[in-house]
């Protein structure tokens, strides 16, 4: 079964870090695209970052740009985002997605909440 | 990059068909052919129903139907389940503009 597992999420206050971090398994996650996408608590959906299957390259949305970095290790078949200088606004259940390969996203994990809070 | 426009909510009973629009700009929507839609059940997680503005994935029930006319995409289920309840969400593909948007998520209440 292809999955998704994220973690690394939690309570931390603005200003912090919080590092997430996504495990693949069923599929050949090196030869995927991969995404963050969030939902925050009464609002939509939102993407946040992308990265090509080698690393080459990533893009972010404008709400996290400059804060957030993501990353990739295809060894360990693991997705990272490391999320810096947090704000209240931030605080979502944070998705870990695959890119079909059709620019739709089609495999999502089950998510991982940060909540941002003094 | 703001999301694109969704009715916050829409209704119909069982058996009976709903529309939901998604409008962008000729930014995203209507430039390209890169529009999916994604139904969410609270509480689980958001499944692809259509892809390329009119594709269905594998399993997807041929109930679902969307298309895509200028700068408004738009999402068609028929004959209308109590399963079907649920938030779906349009996106599209912004190229360096955006790169992906979302709609703000329309609420599907079956009657």
């Amino acid at each position: 079964e292809e999955q998704l597992v994220e973690s690394g999420g939690g309570l931390v206050q603005p200003g912090g870090s919080l590092r997430l971090s996504c495990t693949a398994s069923g599929f050949a996650f090196s030869n995927y695209n991969m995404n963050w996408v969030r939902l925050a608590p009464g609002k939509g959906l939102e993407w946040i970052s992308y990265i090509n299957s080698h690393s080459s390259s990533i893009y972010y949305a404008d709400s996290v740009k400059g804060r957030f970095t993501i990353s990739r290790d295809n060894a360990k078949n693991s997705l990272s985002l490391q999320m810096n200088t947090l704000r209240a606004e931030d605080t979502s259940l944070y998705y870990c997605v695959r890119n079909s390969g059709r620019d739709a996203f089609d495999i999502w994990g089950h998510g991982t909440m940060v909540t941002v809070s003094s | 990059q703001s999301a694109l426009t969704q009715p916050a909510s829409v209704s119909g009973s069982p058996g009976q068909s709903i529309t939901i629009s998604c409008t962008g700009t000729s930014r995203d929507v209507g430039s390209y052919n890169l529009v999916s839609w994604y139904q969410h059940h609270p509480g689980e997680v958001p499944k692809l129903i259509i892809f390329e503005v009119t594709k269905r994935p594998s399993g997807v029930s041929d109930r679902f139907s969307a298309s895509k006319s200028g700068n408004t995409a738009s999402l068609t289920i028929f004959g209308l389940q109590a399963e079907d309840e649920a938030d779906y969400y349009c996106c599209s593909f912004a190229g360096s503009f955006a790169y992906w948007i979302f709609g703000g998520g329309t609420k599907l209440t079956v009657l």
